[in-house]
């Protein structure tokens, strides 16, 4: 079982709509939780972090996590063309260091 | 403030041949890390350096070693190149390692013939 598991996409979605994003963890015990995006050729670069249960929203972008579902998924809100990239979903394990996703990539369509 | 820089950003070498990566800092960040990207398996950590003088293996060290030539600076050795070692090869920083908060650098792709 691969420790963070995201869905493979590639997601497309229209100008405007909700793009919605999965990752789901294996290590119960790990504690913070990232998004990083991803352009094509580009440096993965942190969006979204999310500590504790709940939703964190931060402008278009939701975080959601669900500890006890090993659960952690991001929304982004009124996606625009620009949102088209990979999306990674990272998830610190037992000794502090990340584990990443294999990335879902999300393509906008205008 | 440039951030995290690399050297170089493209290379191809020959099975056998040895090459080292290059990597500078200038947020004045403790920790420092060599990651790999492929395709399908996400960014997969070499090696880290959680501050200056300290390395330590992550999950795939096999065939690399590292150096932490100061505060700012980490670098990564390929002793003798596989084509297995072909990849897209990133380092980043952070201010410990106890964070998920990395940035990175703009990556190196590195392809052994």
């Amino acid at each position: 079982q691969k420790e963070v598991e995201q869905n493979s996409g590639p997601l497309s979605v229209p100008e405007g709509a909700i793009a919605s994003l999965n990752c789901t963890y294996s290590d119960r015990g790990s504690q913070s939780f990232f998004w990083y995006r991803q352009y094509s050729g580009k440096s993965p670069e942190l969006i979204m972090s999310i500590y504790s249960n709940g939703d964190k929203e931060d402008g278009r972008f939701t975080a959601q996590l669900n500890k006890a579902s090993q659960y952690v998924s991001l929304l982004i809100r009124d996606s625009q063309p620009s949102d088209s990239a990979t999306y990674l979903c990272a998830v610190t394990r037992y000794d502090y260091k990340l584990s990443f996703g294999a990335g879902t990539t999300v393509t906008v369509r205008a | 403030n440039a951030g995290v820089t690399q050297t170089p950003k493209f290379q191809v070498l020959k099975t056998g041949q040895s090459m080292t990566l290059q990597c500078a800092q200038d947020m004045n960040h403790n920790s420092m890390y060599w990651y790999r990207q492929d395709p399908g398996m996400g960014l997969r950590l070499i090696y880290y350096s959680a501050s200056e003088g300290t390395t330590d293996k992550g999950e795939v060290p096999n065939g690399y070693n590292v150096s932490r030539l100061n505060k700012r600076e980490f670098s990564l050795r390929l002793e003798s190149a596989a084509p297995s070692q072909t990849s897209v090869y990133f380092c980043a920083s952070s201010d410990r390692t106890t964070t998920g908060e990395l940035f990175f650098g703009e990556g190196s792709r590195l392809t052994v013939l």
